[in-house]
Formats: C-alpha cells, sequence, structure tokens
C-alpha cells in the first residue's frame, strides 16, 4: 500500500539556522510530490513541486527539495529560517497507482527560536 | 477576491443544527476538493467533484452532503454531526486535464467546525 511518513513530528530551530524537513514514501513507482506549508489558522500553501526532471527543486519562501529515488525521499530544506517560516509543513506524493489522490504525511510543526 | 475563499471561517453548531459550508474559487479551474483536518489526524480527502460531477466519495457519513452547482462553487452540507465531526473543513480546487495527472491543487483558508 502507498504511504507517506514525515518522521519529525516537531522541529525546532533558531532563526537565521538551516532547516531540513524529511519525507519519505513508499509507492511502487515515482509518485509526483509536493510540499505544503500551513500558517496557524490558515489553510494550506503550495511551497513547490516536482514531477520529473531536475531533482533539485526551488520553491516559494527561499525552500528548497531534492527528491532522491534510490531512498525514496524528498526531504525539504531552507539554508536560514526566517521567524515567519513557523508553520506546519506537509509533504504529500501523489500517484497514478493511488487514484491521483494527493496523499498528506502527518506534517512537521516548525518552531523558531529566536 | 483571489484564489480560493472559504466562508464562513468559523462555524459553532449543535448535533440538531442544519449549516452550510460553502467554497468558491476564482482560478478557472474544473475541480475542487474537501478535505478534512483533525488534530492529530492527517488530512483526509472527502469529496472530489470535476466538471461538477461527484469523481470520489471516501466513505464519508451521510449527515456530509456535497453540492457542486457550477465549477466556481462548492457546498458542504451538514445536519445531525456529531462532536467527533469538529474539525477544520479545507476545499481546493485545480485543473484537470484528461490523461493527465500534474494538477496541482489550492486550497482555501478553511472553515474552523466546532459541533457541541
Amino acid at each position: 500500500a502507498q504511504s507517506v511518513t514525515q518522521p519529525d513530528i516537531h522541529i525546532t530551530v533558531s532563526e537565521g539556522a538551516s532547516l531540513e524537513l524529511r519525507c519519505n514514501y513508499s509507492y511502487g513507482a515515482t509518485p509526483y510530490l509536493f510540499w505544503y506549508v500551513q500558517s496557524p489558522g490558515q489553510g494550506l500553501q503550495l511551497l513547490l513541486k516536482y514531477f520529473s526532471g531536475d531533482t533539485l527543486v526551488q520553491g516559494i519562501k527561499g525552500f528548497e527539495a531534492e527528491f532522491k529515488r534510490s531512498q525514496s525521499s524528498f526531504n525539504l530544506r531552507k539554508p536560514s529560517v526566517h521567524w515567519s517560516d513557523a508553520a506546519e509543513y506537509f509533504c504529500a506524493p501523489r500517484s497514478e497507482a493511488a487514484g491521483n489522490k494527493l496523499t498528506f504525511g502527518g506534517g512537521t510543526r516548525v518552531l523558531v527560536k529566536p | 477576491e483571489t484564489g480560493v475563499t472559504q466562508t464562513p471561517r468559523h462555524l459553532v453548531m449543535g448535533m440538531t443544527n442544519k449549516k452550510s459550508l460553502k467554497c468558491e474559487q476564482h482560478l478557472g479551474h474544473n475541480a475542487m476538493y474537501w478535505y478534512k483536518q483533525s488534530a492529530k489526524k492527517p488530512l483526509e480527502l472527502m469529496f472530489v467533484y470535476s466538471l461538477e460531477e461527484r469523481v470520489e466519495n471516501n466513505s464519508v457519513p451521510s449527515r456530509f452532503s456535497p453540492e457542486c452547482p457550477n465549477s466556481s462553487h462548492l457546498f458542504l452540507h451538514l445536519h445531525t454531526l456529531q462532536p467527533e465531526d469538529s474539525a477544520l473543513y479545507l476545499c481546493a480546487s485545480s485543473q484537470v486535464m484528461r490523461g493527465e495527472s500534474t494538477d496541482t491543487q489550492y486550497f482555501g483558508p478553511g472553515t474552523r467546525l466546532t459541533v457541541l
């Protein structure tokens, strides 16, 4: 069965430090991959997506993600975190084998220390 | 208005009430979705409408009734809900093309529902 895992429920990072959020998936074929961010009291905003091609994907707000087929991972990174990056982040694979549905991970909540 | 809007943003209702959630998308998309986001549970897809036709119903209880009168509007009619239905209900839209699955979903801000 298809599944997605975000191993870290909470991450605390100092402002200005780097951030990496992990996402691992288990699908028969490489799915399309999305990262969304949800600020408190808000809906989900698309950060970036990977369909094919270059395995390093640039997104909005200075985020990037790297697709690694061998590790079935699509980790999200940001070199220098800002206080406004405090939010919950969701990885969401999607594949035809899973009925073209977005399957959301459990999310990682990021806290930013001054 | 731009993007995907949802009203109301907050709703408190009793178990015997009937209420409706509204979603409107201003992106010219042809597919709309309802998701439920509960505390400590992943986002759950409830319903999908593509070209105003319901194409997905993920075993949602009949006390939730969706309606999609046109490609820009989506409703979720609620009746005799239970306290465990309290959650954030998110609407999304996308532009679906036949034979492709690369569409991107754009989400509204959600309606925070509390059932007393």
